[in-house]
């Protein structure tokens, strides 16, 4: 089985400190995503990455940044955290872009105060 | 129009019942959907496509209807175990990186 691996469950940090969130998958895949979840809003695509050094922005990037500098890793930097990105974070990989064969790490729970 | 749309319930049903959630859509060129369940303070995971002719794996049925644009998935015999939330995934209208609704909740109670 595929297994995407984020490196914390959970991270508290002080508002304005960076905060790194690391992925790691095991199956080659090509293609990389990260996402936050909150209630009542679902899943929200933050940043997606389809090959090394290749990425995209999703719906939120603002804030965010990403870097892949190796095709198993898959890196989330909030430059400067702030209390509203207090959230759920989710990663996964993927083989195709097309929604079906999408792995999920465990999450990282973050909450900046 | 919102690109997906789930009642995000939560669905109370009693053991054995048989519940039914749909999710519409709004990209009618939309090729590929899916369904993911995903447990209280758990990852999604994927549970079934669907498919034009629709899908059946044991007591899930997932269907596909074009012409109003959802997709149901159905749940029969329903187990303390299925209690979760259950996400559409829809390719969207302007990228291929489809779109997961917001969810579902399903509560099954003995």
């Amino acid at each position: 089985d595929v297994k995407v691996t984020q490196s914390s469950r959970y991270l508290v940090k002080r508002t304005g400190e960076k905060v790194f969130l690391e992925c790691v998958q095991d199956m080659d895949h090509e293609n990389m995503f990260w996402y936050r979840q909150d209630p009542g809003l679902g899943l929200r695509l933050i940043y997606f990455s389809y090959d090394v050094k290749m990425k995209e922005k999703g719906d939120i990037p603002e804030g965010y940044s990403v870097s892949r500098e190796k095709k198993e890793r898959f890196s989330l930097i909030l430059e400067s955290a702030s209390t509203n990105q207090t959230s759920m974070y989710l990663c996964a990989s993927s083989l195709t872009t097309g929604g079906g064969g999408y792995t999920f790490g465990s999450g990282t729970r973050l909450t900046v105060v | 129009r919102k690109e997906v749309e789930q009642d995000p319930g939560p669905f109370n049903v009693p053991e054995g019942a048989t519940v039914a959630f749909n999710c519409t859509y709004s990209n009618s060129a939309s090729q590929s959907f899916f369904w993911y369940r995903q447990d209280c303070r758990k990852e999604p995971k994927l549970l079934m496509s669907v498919y034009s002719s629709g899908n059946e794996d044991g007591r899930f049925t997932a269907q596909l209807n074009r012409a109003s644009q959802y997709i149901s998935l159905l749940i029969r015999d329903s187990k303390l175990s299925d209690s979760a939330t259950y996400l559409c995934v829809v390719p969207s209208g302007g990228s291929y990186i489809p779109t997961f609704g917001r969810g579902t909740s399903l509560i099954v109670h003995p």
